[in-house]
């Protein structure tokens, strides 16, 4: 079975900082361009970043340039985020996607 | 970065047809943007339905087909069901970085 589980959310104070991993299973994300999406709470899908099959190239929107950082581990099958100077922007529910399969999601809530 | 507009709501009656757009504000959507479509229904998380224009995942239902019309993305609904309503996302792809709609709301009555 696909599954792509991610965890690492949580109430962060404005200005902190959260890790953000995603863990497949079920197929191998050395195939595929990975994906960083938000949702926050009422609000429609934002894309935030990705990066290629080798890690050789690495995008992602500019509210975010500067403070996120999306990398990958194919030995472990696993995505991340580090995500520096937190806002309270940020708040979201934090995806997984790749290979067309998402993750659950996971919370974070910036806030004081 | 690039904007990209789709209906906020639209509805359709069970069995019938519908067509959701996805518009660019570079200009004329194209293949070259990789389209992708996705589904979100009230209290779960995305799952993708099209993507590279017109190809279906494995679990998406047939009635749901992709296509380029008239300069944007449209996804197209034939013989709606009342558990096809639900929020529609399209995503483009820009060199690379990729830009969401707003979504619509699809409803069925």
């Amino acid at each position: 079975e696909v599954q792509l589980v991610e965890s690492g959310g949580g109430l962060v104070q404005p200005g902190g900082s959260l890790r953000l991993s995603c863990a497949a299973s079920g197929f191998t994300i050395s195939n595929y361009w990975m994906n960083w999406v938000r949702q926050a709470p009422g609000k429609g899908l934002e894309w935030v970043a990705n990066i290629k099959q080798d890690g050789s190239e690495k995008h992602c929107v500019d509210s975010v340039k500067g403070r996120f950082t999306v990398s990958r581990d194919n030995a472990k099958n696993s995505l991340y985020l580090q995500m520096n100077s937190l806002r309270a922007e940020d708040t979201a529910v934090y995806y997984c996607e790749g290979g067309m399969s998402w993750g659950q999601g996971t919370l974070v809530t910036v806030s004081s | 970065q690039a904007v990209v507009t789709q209906e906020p709501s639209l509805t359709v009656s069970p069995g019938g047809t519908v067509t959701l757009t996805c518009g660019s504000s570079t200009g004329a959507v194209t293949s070259g943007h990789y389209p992708f479509w996705f589904q979100q229904k009230p209290g779960q998380g995305p799952r993708t339905l099209i993507y590279d224009t017109t190809n279906k995942h494995s679990r998406t239902p047939a009635r749901f087909s992709g296509s380029l019309l008239g300069g944007k993305a449209a996804l197209t609904l034939s013989g709606a069901q009342p558990e096809d309503e639900a929020e529609y996302y399209c995503l483009l792809s820009y060199s690379g970085a990729r830009v969401f709609g707003g979504g619509t709301k699809l409803t069925v009555l």
